[in-house]
């Protein structure tokens, strides 16, 4: 159980363009979920918290106008870089976390270059 | 977790050997811990978790150690196996934006030698 995926994959797009990444909860629903990015070799950086129905919570320095954030079901979250360019190129990945519970289970990301 | 560094601390063992990662935390405020494996390409796996008022917690092969005066956590991974190599992260859990949000540390790279 508590599985997560997202989709694309991976993409490659060229800059100036914008990429939509989906993120979904399978078999459990999904009151929050999470977005992270990860450059090479770096940890995991929370880009914002999106809490179902309402308006994602952007991390410090995050761009809440280029990373658009929608969670309109309790199975489905967003994630669209808007006007991408070389260095958006990252690993994207989500997260949802499981209610009533502190865990948090994550999708096996999405690599995105920006050519 | 402690903030990113721009490179990997890595750990290399030899098969069958016990592993050690640790891990530092800055937020004393954390409650609640958890160790996460992540292969290449791949998103973070969950290993095991620890909550801040225990001290010892053990799994299958691993072990989870918290210090809470000095905020170290450790990772024991017991006859280390080919399969166990990886980025090991550890994770601390705050409260923040209406839900808890988790912070990473910086990652250990663990290679293991046949």
């Amino acid at each position: 159980g508590a599985v997560v995926s997202q989709h694309p994959s991976w993409v490659i797009c060229k800059s100036g363009t914008s990429v939509k990444i989906e993120c979904r909860s399978l078999d459990f629903q999904a009151t929050t979920m999470f977005w992270y990015r990860q450059f090479p070799k770096q940890s995991l950086m929370l880009m914002a918290t999106s809490n179902e129905g309402s308006k994602a919570t952007y991390e410090q320095g995050v761009e809440k106008d280029k990373f658009l954030i929608n969670h309109a079901s309790l199975t489905l979250s967003t994630l669209t870089v808007t006007s991408a360019h070389p260095e958006d190129s990252s690993f994207y990945i989500c997260s949802a976390r499981v209610p009533a519970y502190n865990e948090q289970f994550f999708g096996p990301g999405t690599r995105l270059t920006v050519l | 977790g402690e903030s990113v560094g721009l490179h990997l601390p890595t750990l290399s063992v030899q098969e069958g050997d016990n592993s050690i990662i640790n891990c530092a935390y800055s937020n004393s405020a954390s409650d609640y811990f958890i160790w996460y494996k992540q292969e290449s390409g791949k998103g973070p796996q969950f290993i095991i978790d620890i909550r801040s008022n225990m001290d010892k917690r053990q799994g299958q092969r691993v072990t989870v150690l918290l210090n809470k005066t000095v905020k170290h956590l450790s990772l024991q991974i017991a006859a280390t196996q080919p399969g166990d190599s990886a980025v090991y992260f550890c994770a601390d859990s705050t409260y923040g934006a209406g839900s808890y949000q988790l912070t990473f540390g910086k990652g250990t790279k663990l290679s293991v030698i046949p």
